[in-house]
């Protein structure tokens, strides 16, 4: 199994600010993703976080908005730029490991935008 | 991917089964059925999944009509700790199991 760390696990930033994320898997895993869960809401897949290239969006999502790296196979940051409100909630790094079959998550970062 | 229809709600007193089921009525041949929890305020936990087999670990067993149309969650003696949401997905297993869609699950409460 992989275990999965996220900082910082919460935060309360203005409006107009950016925020980085950080995630940090303890074994190499092939695929790494972001997610968001809004307050009270599932879980909706913002991108697929690529080694070395540029991160794959889903609809909806864009690089400018949540710009993501990942310099390694264990590593991703993903930052919620120029905040606002309704930037408000969770958001959840996952991982797919070699061999795995199965997600693992990390605790997540609850966001609130003032 | 397919998509999954759950209760939106279920009780289960604790130390009895939690029956938790899934209709997946679309789904194809390559996908497989995946379970996951999620306890408040804390990340989505895996618990099980298959094909077309029935399987058994140490958390739950899943039951897999013959069809594939459904499926059962069974957590066989809930505890209160197993108060959670619940979250059905059919994925393909290795090509794009990470893309996962988390419809909008059951929240399972298990009550003393």
């Amino acid at each position: 199994s992989a275990v999965i760390s996220q900082k910082p696990s919460r935060d309360i930033c203005q409006r107009g600010t950016s925020l980085t994320i950080q995630c940090q898997v303890d074994s190499q895993v092939t695929m790494m993703f972001w997610y968001r869960q809004q307050p009270g809401q599932s879980l909706t897949l913002i991108a697929t976080a690529n080694q070395g290239s540029e991160a794959t969006y889903e609809s909806g999502f864009v690089i400018d908005k949540f710009p993501i790296s990942r310099p390694n196979l264990t590593f991703s940051t993903l930052t919620v730029s120029n905040m606002s409100p309704e930037d408000s909630s969770i958001y959840l790094c996952s991982a797919f490991g070699t061999g795995n079959e199965k997600l693992f998550f990390g605790s997540g970062t609850q966001l609130s935008v003032l | 991917d397919a998509k999954t229809t759950q209760p939106t709600s279920m009780d289960c007193a604790e130390g009895r089964a939690a029956n938790l089921p899934c209709n997946h009525s679309t789904i194809s041949g390559n996908e497989y059925v995946y379970w996951y929890r999620q306890i408040h305020s804390q990340g989505p936990q895996y618990i099980i999944h298959g094909l077309k087999n029935n399987e058994t670990n140490e958390m739950a067993s899943l039951i897999i009509t013959e069809d594939r149309k459904s499926s059962t969650l069974i957590l066989p003696h809930a505890t209160l700790r197993d108060t959670a949401v619940y979250y059905c997905i059919v994925s393909p297993r290795k090509t794009n199991a990470g893309k996962s869609t988390f419809g909008d699950g059951t929240t399972l409460t298990v009550k003393p």
